[in-house]
């Protein structure tokens, strides 16, 4: 395992409804960032953390995205009402404070909104 | 913002041939080229990276190249075997920030038939 956890693993939820994922970054790592990956592209970036401050949010998708990451260990990213086009795999990665060479990322948090 | 792109969509091959993947990025000031993998279902791992001051890499049957000046990379894999497909994406990484945030391309999905 690299370390990188994501919860939950998958998550159903209805259109208009808020969801709320977690990661928890390999502990020495102090740089975590979220990724959003929908079928047939790459990872696209969102946002990014350096201990507990939001270093990079301007690429979070709307409004509706929120990231936190309180004490500088677990972040979560929310997304409220959401819409269809949201649904992806929302990936999480994290890296030493070295330039972030060499991501290790998560296993991700695959949503479906319905 | 930087612009990845990526050639092949889908490359398939035989056992034992080579594959090459190739990666074109439009913003000069990224220095970090990391390749990543990712099998079906499964988290992205960092498989070999470059920085800008080297213009080949290799590491067993996988050796990675640069042109800065044509804003050109590309991976080679040798003697491929059929635990090597999956799909294969490319990064290009401005610093934003104070982070260097990996910009992906689409992906190339590799068939390796034995």
């Amino acid at each position: 395992d690299t370390g990188v956890s994501q919860d939950p693993r998958h998550k159903i939820t209805k259109r208009g409804q808020n969801v709320t994922f977690r990661c928890d970054p390999i502990s020495e790592h102090n740089r975590l960032y979220w990724y959003r990956q929908t079928l047939g592209q790459g990872p696209e970036f969102l946002t990014y953390f350096q201990n507990e401050a939001q270093l990079e949010k301007s690429r979070l998708l709307s409004d509706r995205f929120s990231a936190e990451r309180p004490k500088g260990s677990f972040s979560t990213l929310e997304i409220q009402r959401t819409e269809q086009g949201d649904s992806a795999m929302y990936l999480c990665a994290s890296s030493l404070d070295d330039h972030s060479y060499g991501y290790t990322f998560g296993s991700g948090t695959r949503l479906t909104v319905v | 913002g930087e612009n990845v792109e990526q050639h092949p969509s889908t490359l398939s091959v035989q056992e034992g041939d080579s594959a090459v993947i190739k990666c074109t990025y439009s913003d000069s000031a990224s220095n970090y080229f990391p390749w990543y993998k990712q099998e079906l279902g499964k988290r992205p791992q960092l498989i070999i990276d470059i920085r800008s001051n080297v213009g080949e890499k290799k590491d067993q049957r996988i050796a990675v190249t640069l042109n800065k000046t044509a804003k050109h990379f590309s991976l080679h894999i040798t003697e491929t075997q059929p635990e090597d497909s999956a799909v294969y994406f490319c990064a290009a990484s401005p610093k934003t920030r104070g982070s260097y945030i990996p910009t992906f391309g689409r992906g190339t999905s590799l068939i390796v038939h034995p």
